[in-house]
């Protein structure tokens, strides 16, 4: 079946750090892959996508590239703030009946002054 | 605009108590609903899902249920809550018939210990 591995956190880094927290997944298929983000008590809201092999989905500084060689997803900023302490979780979709989300275990990043 | 609603926010039930969990889409028709749980320290698991009403599928085996008796309604239960039935619990809606990259809208969850 689908699954989608990221990196275990948490993940602690300076304020102006650069951000990478990988992404793999396994699929059939040409799945889409998201990243969500989840802050502090809060759902989930969508952070970024891509849909094919090379693309780049991006936002807020973030980027991450469909890699399909390698069946990763990594997310990568090149400077965090505070404010982006979060869990970030990977994810992948197919065209199934019910569309749903595959989701990685999520990574808690904390982002100190 | 569409709106998700989810409640309670946080719940505390004892062992063996009954659970009614309820989630309501507003804004949009016939959409896809499903009801997500983070335990501590894990990722996201897919529980249940729904393309219409009466028809819900089962991702795992387990305590719970679902039920989708409106459009926009979609309600997760237990007859007997089990201690690891705590976690945080995500209900999601995707629009119906549209391509794998749509962007899917979360509830603000509902944190559950069962003690």
């Amino acid at each position: 079946g689908d699954s989608v591995t990221q990196m275990e956190g948490p993940v602690t880094l300076s304020e102006e750090a650069f951000l990478t927290i990988n992404c793999t997944y396994t699929a059939t298929g040409y799945p889409s892959l998201f990243w969500y983000v989840q802050y502090p008590g809060e759902g989930l809201q969508l952070l970024l996508k891509a849909t094919k092999a090379d693309d780049k989905g991006s936002n807020k500084g973030f980027e991450a590239t469909y890699r399909k060689e390698t069946t990763s997803f990594h997310l990568e900023k090149g400077s965090v703030q505070v404010s982006d302490s979060a869990v970030y979780f990977c994810a992948l979709s197919r065209d199934n009946a019910g569309n749903m989300l595959t989701f990685g275990g999520g990574t808690r990043l904390m982002v100190k002054p | 605009s569409q709106t998700i609603h989810q409640w309670p926010a946080t719940l505390v039930q004892p062992v063996g108590s009954p659970l009614s969990l309820e989630c309501t889409v507003e804004g949009t028709s016939n959409p896809n609903l499903y009801w997500y749980r983070q335990a501590a320290g894990r990722g996201l698991q897919l529980l249940f899902y729904s393309v219409g009403i009466g028809q819900i599928s089962s991702e795992v085996p387990q305590n719970l249920s679902a039920s989708r008796p409106q459009d926009r309604q979609f309600i997760l239960s237990s007859k007997k809550l089990l201690l690891s039935d705590s976690g945080f619990y995500l209900c999601a809606w995707l629009p119906s018939g549209q391509p794998k990259n749509t962007e899917a809208f979360f509830g603000q969850g509902t944190r559950l210990t069962v003690v």
